[in-house]
């Protein structure tokens, strides 16, 4: 049972690029979640999901966009990377008390 | 949504039990508390909840008192190897929605 699987784990952009995180559960959880965690700091919610074709703006949403096509899989897209969306970006499903998170992407934009 | 307090950071030494408090003055009646532990490189995993009193599992107690505008997380024993940084949430148990994490406590443990 793989749990949450994050595809890529590390990734370097340049500035202006674009490209797509993927998220896939294989929990068939409802709810599906993208974080983002800078050096030293908390978790910021960036998207969430609770359910198959439904997404909502978190914390920190400016910048992303998202799609859940497919109940399993939680994509996350930078359209135009910036130095400001270097980060750990970590992903989590959830059915009810105790959500599971992926083992993150680390991401560099230069 | 209430906002949750906690210390920044925190040393032990191994063998010593550990309490974290978390200060949430303003949880509503339908709010749980949740831990969160979080290792260096790792997703953060899911420790413990509770609404009241007391709630032990086989890594950790959360204390919980009666007018529920704080909590303890106690881990018992640590080692080392509990060094991490531990959250501490607050939320409906079934509104899912609102599932944000602060900036947890970084718990360094010393040999």
């Amino acid at each position: 049972n793989a749990g949450v699987t994050q595809t890529p784990k590390f990734r370097v952009l340049k500035t202006g690029q674009s490209m797509t995180l993927l998220c896939a559960q294989d929990m068939n959880h409802e709810y599906m979640y993208w974080y983002r965690q800078d050096p030293g700091m908390g978790l910021r919610l960036i998207h969430y999901s609770v359910g198959e074709g439904t997404t909502a703006k978190g914390e920190v949403p400016d910048g992303y966009n998202v799609s859940r096509l497919k109940k399993q899989n939680f994509l996350l897209g930078l359209e135009s990377a910036a130095p400001s969306q270097t980060s750990v970006y970590f992903c989590a499903s959830r059915q009810n008390t105790e959500a599971f998170f992926g083992q993150g992407t680390r991401l560099t934009v230069v | 949504l209430a906002k949750t307090t906690q210390p920044i950071s925190m040393d032990s030494y191994e063998g010593q039990e550990v309490n974290i408090t978390c200060s949430h003055n303003n949880i509503a009646t339908n709010d749980y508390i949740t831990w969160y532990q979080q290792f260096p490189s790792q997703g953060p995993r899911f420790i413990i909840q509770g609404y009241k009193t007391k709630v032990t599992n086989e890594v950790a107690s959360l204390f919980i008192p009666a007018d529920r505008k704080s909590s303890t997380l106690s881990l018992p024993r640590v080692s080392l190897s509990d060094t991490a940084v531990y959250y501490c949430l607050v939320g409906e148990t079934y509104n899912f929605n609102k599932f944000y994490f602060g900036s947890g406590t970084k718990l360094n443990v010393k040999p």
